[in-house]
């Protein structure tokens, strides 16, 4: 079954600490995702890609590095974390005119 | 700025009433609206869809668009505490793939 999933599902990491989320999907989607979800802000796009070597800057993409390195992997780079960058973490793939399917999420915590 | 807003922020409804809630774009290029229903805990997952003006029914969801006024609502009929979520709004951009979302709308079903 074609699915998004993300690893790890929690992680805890200390102020100033590297971190790297993974995202792998099995869509054969173009598009991929990665979102932050705060209480009382809904979905915020951080980056996107629309294909492997590509990247596309999101909404609040300030601290955060992607890196798209297959048409199936897209991942999220912290590489000083901060206490702001505590979040739950989606991401997501898509083609065009069809809709998002999301992962289970990877709940940070920044300490 | 918030391309999408929806109201309310959050909704309370006895089981067996009716939901409603609302969303507006104020990007005029969008093209395309999704519902998409997130469980506590959960990842989001598609609702329903609509691109034509008029209205759409599935079961006891029913989603309408006024595509002059980029506005779309969702009714739920029969409301149920397994509906008790959050009920985020998308939108479509079409001059490319990018979607926004809504903050959500908080909808809990009381029994």
């Amino acid at each position: 079954e074609a699915a998004v999933t993300q690893s790890p599902r929690n992680k805890v990491t200390v102020t100033g600490g590297n971190v790297t989320l993974s995202c792998r999907q099995t869509n054969s989607h173009n598009y991929m995702y990665w979102y932050r979800q705060d209480t009382g802000h809904g979905l915020r796009l951080i980056h996107y890609s629309y294909g492997a070597g590509n990247l596309q800057i999101g909404d609040v993409p300030d601290g955060y590095k992607a890196t798209r390195t297959t048409q199936e992997d897209f991942f999220l780079l912290l590489e000083l974390a901060s206490p702001s960058q505590t979040s739950l973490y989606f991401c997501a793939s898509s083609d065009v005119g069809s809709d998002y399917t999301f992962g289970s999420g990877t709940r940070l915590l920044v300490i | 700025q918030q391309k999408v807003q929806q109201s309310p922020e959050s909704l309370i409804v006895p089981e067996g009433g009716m939901a409603s809630l609302n969303c507006t774009s104020s990007d005029r290029n969008v093209d395309y609206f999704w519902w998409y229903r997130q469980h506590s805990g959960k990842s989001p997952k598609m609702l329903m869809s609509i691109f034509s003006n008029g209205e759409k029914e599935e079961g006891r969801f029913t989603v309408h668009l006024n595509k002059a006024s980029l506005h779309t609502s969702l009714h739920i009929r029969d409301s149920q505490p397994s509906d008790s979520a959050l009920y985020l709004c998308a939108a479509r951009r079409n001059s490319n793939n990018r979607i926004f979302f809504g903050d959500g709308t908080q909808l809990v079903v009381k029994p």
